[in-house]
């Protein structure tokens, strides 16, 4: 079946622009993640939904940073007043909330 | 507070013989563990977990070894392959299904 897919594959954009990044997750999988990942570096969490609600958001840096679950299936990343800093992989993974979490091919966000 | 350390950045190993990654973590409420696989521009792919009850299990090719009392766990691949030549991430979790904390990664090259 088909797996996790994530569009844009690539967004570049302007310091300070509004973007948000979209994960569709495994049919019937009810926990969504988001990470991200810089260069050389581990996959970090952001954030991850049970169903529709934020079971977990301690990873998100600050409050630019926002993410929806409306109906429990596909989730959007939401980044305000991007920085610089904001530059890299976002990486979305899905799972049945028990066992391995299943990651798309990720977004990579580069902000000039 | 790096609370999932993979130490090697790389590693290089013929092919045919044995490849050992490790990961070192720190948090005692670690309960479940993970290996993913990442090839670039892909996002990590599943290979292997182990719950904390147990101190090894075995996938065909892996094995992952766990030792609580050390707060180590190694992926072991055996015979290694070319195809096998990726970044490895150990990732840790309090409980199935909750987020991962990931290590550094290692660069595994297995040469024909």
């Amino acid at each position: 079946g088909a797996g996790v897919s994530q569009t844009p594959s690539n967004k570049v954009t302007e310091k300070g622009k509004y973007v948000e990044l979209r994960c569709d997750p495994i049919s019937g999988h009810t926990a969504l993640y988001w990470y991200r990942q810089s260069l050389g570096q581990g996959p970090e969490f952001l954030i991850y939904f049970q169903g529709t609600g934020a079971a977990d958001d301690s990873g998100l840096p600050n409050d630019r940073f926002f993410a929806v679950r409306p109906e429990g299936s596909v989730s959007t990343l939401k980044i305000q007043r991007t920085e610089r800093g904001d530059s890299a992989v976002y990486l979305c993974a899905s799972g049945d909330g028990d066992n391995e979490q299943f990651f798309g091919p990720g977004t990579r966000l580069t902000v000039l | 507070d790096q609370q999932v350390k993979q130490n090697s950045p790389s590693l290089s190993v013929q092919e045919g013989r044995i490849s050992i990654l490790n990961c070192d973590y720190t948090n005692s409420m670690f309960d479940y563990f993970l290996w993913y696989k990442k090839y670039p521009a892909e996002g990590p792919t599943f290979l292997i977990s182990i719950s904390s009850i147990k101190d090894k299990n075995e996938d065909g090719r892996f094995t992952v070894f766990l030792n609580k009392s050390a707060k180590h766990l190694s992926l072991h691949i055996v015979p290694s392959q070319p195809g096998d030549s990726a970044v490895y991430f150990c990732a840790a979790s309090a409980f199935q299904g909750g987020k991962l904390i990931f290590g550094q990664g290692t660069e595994l090259s297995v040469k024909p």
